[in-house]
């Protein structure tokens, strides 16, 4: 299947700080998702990025859908507490699969 | 809550046995997809299935087969259990038949194959 490369495999911040994680691709993806796993949960998504160069915000969550279409990072900023878990980017090529990243293990400080 | 239900939340079971995870997908989504996730691999997408037909397959193993019945309920089906196979099974479900429409999952099925 797709390789999806995310970095950082794991992050530990203070709480406040900002956080940047990214995914990148060999291939090139119609559609960019990002997910937040909590522990004993499922994902649940966060945003959805649907063209080349798209910005979009979900509160202190910013996502981009990179030009090249083999890229896309997430940005949190002021982190909180809450935000521990892991972020799973996922993209979609033309077969409607999804294929999903090995995710970003965050972890905010007090 | 995401309104997806998979049933048993935990299955620990012997190599070489066959086990069936089920799962209700959130009233009025048509679509259910099956995903494993591994320690090593992420978050694999195995098949999916809409209005009780196969739509998309991804890596699902020939031993690995599932179903969705007329109520929308979908059983996933693995036979000939390795260890390798322990995993977290997750079902989700969306309205549409695009994977890109937004997908809800359950809470999982933790596998453990001994």
């Amino acid at each position: 299947g797709q390789q999806l490369n995310q970095s950082p495999q794991s992050m530990f911040i203070q709480e406040g700080e900002d956080v940047s994680m990214n995914c990148t691709s060999s291939s090139i993806f119609n559609t960019w998702l990002w997910y937040k796993q909590d522990p004993g949960e499922g994902p649940v998504l966060l945003i959805a990025l649907y063209k080349a160069g798209e910005l979009t915000s979900n509160g202190r969550l910013t996502a981009q859908f990179g030009i090249t279409r083999k890229d896309s990072f997430l940005n949190i900023s002021a982190s909180i507490p809450s935000d521990v878990g892991i972020y799973f980017c996922a993209g979609q090529t033309g077969a409607n699969n999804l294929f999903f990243g090995t995710g970003t293990r965050l972890t905010v400080i007090p | 809550d995401s309104g997806v239900t998979q049933t048993p939340k935990h299955l620990i079971t012997a190599t070489g046995q066959r086990v069936t995870l089920r799962c209700s997908p959130r009233s009025g989504d048509l679509s259910v997809y099956w995903y494993q996730q591994s320690l090593d691999q992420g978050l694999q997408f195995l098949i999916q299935y809409y209005n009780g037909e196969e739509r998309a397959k991804g890596n699902i193993l020939e031993r690995f087969s599932a179903q969705q019945f007329p109520d929308l309920h979908s059983e996933l089906n693995l036979s000939s259990l390795e260890l390798g196979d322990s995993a977290l099974y997750f079902c989700a479900s969306s309205v549409g038949i695009a994977a890109v429409n937004e997908q809800f999952f359950g809470p999982g099925t933790r596998l453990t194959v001994l």
